[in-house]
């Protein structure tokens, strides 16, 4: 079975200054990592995986996060925040291959941006 | 089309009524999922189908009752529901096999109120 940590339920943080969230995994198999992004009232969007390859992944609203396997983790980070990225966001597991189709979530990090 | 559309977007049902959430996709995705989301909590897997057959069912409570009539189709079926039942329900499609990207594609959701 695997499962996800997200270290921190909630994050503030001022317009234009960086941000990471964090989330840590555990699985005895081989997985895809996921961030998905929750805007208020909405269902979920996904902002960026990491299926293989390249352990650097982006999305094209200029958040990035790294698969880092020997730390188990799949941090989010963004240089600059804006307002409209104030949301939830949900890091998540899934066994890649076979037939699981099971996607595990944490618990979820409100992300907070204040003028 | 990349959507997964859900309706209703909201319902209010009463403990004795039987009502229908319903939810489509024309990604030509083999495998819907239905998903409860309480308020500030990640989604939790109810149900998933996988070529038109259930194949998890997250120890639901027969009060909600899965269908896939087809491919692009997936219901589920209220009776008898408690108050405790009030949450955000999503539906989600994601392909399978050698065209597997591992993401799941959700919709907009359904919100459930149960007097």
């Amino acid at each position: 079975a695997q499962s996800v940590t997200q270290l921190d339920s909630q994050v503030p943080v001022f317009e234009e200054a960086p941000v990471e969230l964090r989330c840590n995994y555990s699985s005895s198999v081989s997985v895809y990592l996921f961030w998905y992004v929750q805007y208020p009232n909405q269902g979920l969007q996904l902002l960026l995986k990491y299926l293989s390859g390249s352990t650097l992944v982006e999305s094209i609203n200029g958040f990035e996060a790294e698969f880092n396997k020997s730390q188990t983790s799949f941090h989010l980070r963004k240089p600059s925040v804006h307002i409209s990225d104030t949301a939830e966001y949900f890091c998540a597991v899934r066994r890649s291959g076979g037939s699981n189709y099971k996607l595990t979530f944490g618990k979820g990090t409100l992300l907070t941006v204040n003028p | 089309d990349t959507e997964v559309t859900q309706t209703p977007k909201h319902l209010v049902m009463g403990m004795t009524n039987k009502k229908s959430l319903k939810c489509e996709q024309h990604m030509g995705h083999r495998a819907m999922y239905w998903y409860k989301q309480k308020a500030k909590k990640p989604p939790e897997l109810m149900f998933v189908y996988s070529y038109e057959k259930l194949s998890i069912n997250e120890s639901v409570p027969s009060r909600f009752s899965p269908e896939c009539p087809n491919s692009s189709l997936l219901n589920l079926h209220l009776h008898a529901l408690q108050p405790e039942d009030s949450a955000l329900y999503l539906c989600a499609s994601s392909q399978l096999g050698g065209t597997d990207t591992g993401e799941l594609f959700f919709g907009e959701g359904s919100r459930l109120t149960v007097l």
